[in-house]
Formats: structure tokens, sequence, C-alpha cells
């Protein structure tokens, strides 16, 4: 089974930063990385699929980078609805997901 | 689309349960469907899917055995049984809409709201 590690487990950050989200994978997965923010009590929302691609409607400040092991998920600049919870999740072998990142903000 | 979960509730360990999604909005029959489960404080963690046409069904291996997928077309519903239920099968039971079009791509573009199964003597 393929799992999925990301880093770090939460973070806080204000309206206005750059934030950067970690996930690695314990074998190759080429771009099959999709990335989803869950807010409490709703559930994950599609961010991002193929590693980079842009979900449809989802803010262009959301952007993804990655390839093989090590992808990343950035918020170009912070807002306040941005909180929540980050999972990536791997498609090349079925599906898994990481154990997320909570960010919050500050 | 529209999907929503339901058939959740207190079980006792070593019963059954089942689960129901009914789906609306768009054409059911053409997708892929999978069910996703999150404990309480944990991340998701894939349960299972069912092809378009509910010929084909994979499961990871973490419940292979325990769980059955199910479909019916005609009624655009989906279902998910887990059989000898534990403790560990406590959390949110989300059905999920496949993003591929006939052929499954694994991963998901709506989602439910989720119904809870709490297992529980």
């Amino acid at each position: 089974d393929i799992q999925m590690t990301q880093s770090p487990s939460a973070l806080s950050a204000s309206v206005g930063d750059r934030v950067t989200i970690s996930c690695r994978a314990s074998q190759s997965i080429s771009v099959w990385l999709a990335w989803y923010q869950q807010k409490p009590g709703t559930a994950p929302k599609l961010l991002i699929y193929e590693a980079s691609n842009l979900e449809s409607g989802v803010p262009s400040r959301f952007s993804g980078s990655g390839s093989g092991t090590e992808f990343t998920l950035t918020i170009s600049s912070l807002q306040p609805d941005d909180f929540g919870t980050y999972y990536c999740q791997q498609y090349n072998s079925y599906a898994a997901f990481g154990q997320g990142t909570r960010l919050d903000i500050k | 689309v529209q999907l929503v979960e339901s058939g959740g509730g207190v079980v006792q360990p070593g019963r059954s349960v089942r689960l129901s999604c009914a789906a609306s909005g768009f054409m059911f029959s053409s997708y892929a469907m999978h069910w996703v489960r999150q404990a309480p404080g944990k991340g998701p963690q894939w349960m299972g899917i069912i092809s378009y046409d509910g010929t084909t069904k994979n499961y990871p291996d973490s419940v292979k055995g325990r769980v059955t997928i199910s479909r019916d077309n005609s009624k655009n519903r989906l279902y998910l049984q887990i059989n000898s239920l534990g403790s560990e099968d406590t959390g949110l039971y989300f059905c999920a809409r496949d993003s591929g079009v006939a052929a499954a791509r694994y991963y998901f573009d709506s989602w439910g709201h989720g119904t809870l199964v709490t297992v529980s003597s």
C-alpha cells in the first residue's frame, strides 16, 4: 500500500501570508495526486487534481506542484475563508489520503 | 450534483449495517462511485469503488471480505454494507462521485454530507 505523509500537521498563519503544505508518497505516484480542503462538519472539497490542475471554481491563489514522491500545495495570499484541514490523496494505486494539515488563521 | 447518505446510527458490535446514498442532479449511471469513511479526528479512508454499471468493484485490503458496495441505477442509489462491525468502524461515512465519466479516476469531485455510524453496545 502507498502511504501518504503530510507536513506540518498543523500551522497558524496570518491573512496575506504565503502558505505551503507538503505531502510525501512512500513510492512514486507520478502526478496522480489530489488536494482537498475540509471545514468542520462538512465533506472534503476538491481543490487540485493531477498534482497541479485547479478544479473549476477554486480560487487561483491555490496552486499545486510536484511529481514522483514530493508534492506541495501553496496558498499565495491567505484569506480568512482558507481555514480548515487540508488533505492530499494519491490515486496512482486505488486511493489513499494523508493524515491532514490543520490550518488556523492568526 | 447532490448526494445524500442515510442509514447511520448506533449499532452493536458484531452486527451489520447497510448505508444508502441517494444521487441526483447528474447522470448517475455514467459515473463510478465510492464510499469514504472518516473516523473522529482522523483523515479520510477510502472504503471501495463500484463501476458505473456495477460490474466491477474494488476494496482496500483493510476491509475486503467485510464490505460490499452495490448500486441500483434505476433508483439512482448507492449502497454500502459492512458486516461484523467493530469499534474501528465508528465514523462518518461519505459517498463520493468519481471525477471520471465511465472510466474511473479514483479521485472525488462531489461528496455527500455523510452519515454517522457509531459502534457501541
